[in-house]
């Protein structure tokens, strides 16, 4: 079974662009995560969709938007990038079992870098 | 408010050596899960345990061991007779039952095995 896969590995920008990254979930998971890894705050939740849905949402800025496609699959976007925003993005998905949520599997991740 | 605090930054031992990571919560939840994860050089988390709080029974997975205190709210983890591909960097992580993709995660433990 295939795992998380993300695209790209890595992804350099400059200073007020915009970006797209995407993320294939586990055959037959519904549920993906995204979550944003610096040096500086760590690991921190953005967001989770399920069945197409944002089901819940971490304490970013609306320039942190994503969505999920019928397949399941994942993109975010991040619009008018700052330097903050240089970060190793990983993507999580999981097989919901009622109201709570099976164990994460991560992808490897995708590494902004924003000049 | 939920916080995780994983005091060591970076711990070096040689191999065989025995190693405990310490991982501390804190949180106003009477349930909650608990988990850690790995995180090697290629980037992905990987999955190692899950604990609710309702189970404060210890777990032995092969070489690896958690130590569940919920008096002094702590999730320690142990691995014994340590090998070189353990070294990575361990990562504590706590949320609500519900919402349990949104998880806190601790600052993490880079740990080196040295041969």
């Amino acid at each position: 079974k295939a795992g998380v896969t993300q695209t790209p590995r890595y992804l350099i920008k400059t200073r007020g662009q915009q970006v797209t990254l995407s993320c294939s979930p586990i055959s037959g998971h519904r549920s993906v995560s995204w979550y944003q890894q610096t040096p500086g705050q760590g690991l921190q939740f953005l967001f989770e969709y399920f069945s197409e849905t944002q089901r819940n949402k971490g304490n970013f800025p609306g320039r942190f938007s994503g969505r999920q496609f019928s397949n399941s699959r994942s993109e975010m976007n991040v619009s008018t990038l700052e330097l903050g925003d240089s970060a190793l993005y990983l993507c999580a998905s999981s097989q919901p079992t009622g109201t709570t949520n099976e164990k994460l599997f991560f992808g490897s991740g995708t590494q902004l870098s924003v000049l | 408010a939920q916080k995780v605090t994983q005091a060591q930054t970076e711990i070096s031992v040689v191999e065989k050596e025995d190693v405990t990571l310490d991982c501390v919560y804190e949180t106003r939840d009477t349930t909650y899960y608990l988990f850690w994860y790995k995180q090697p050089p290629s980037g992905e988390l990987v999955f190692l345990i899950r604990r609710n709080s309702f189970d404060e029974q210890n777990e032995i997975s092969g070489r690896y061991s958690w130590n569940f205190q919920k008096s002094t709210s702590s999730f320690n983890f142990t691995i014994t007779a340590s090998q070189v591909v353990d070294s990575a960097v361990y990562f504590c992580a706590l949320s609500d039952l519900v919402n349990n993709n949104d998880m806190r995660f601790g600052a993490g433990t880079r740990l080196t095995v040295k041969p």
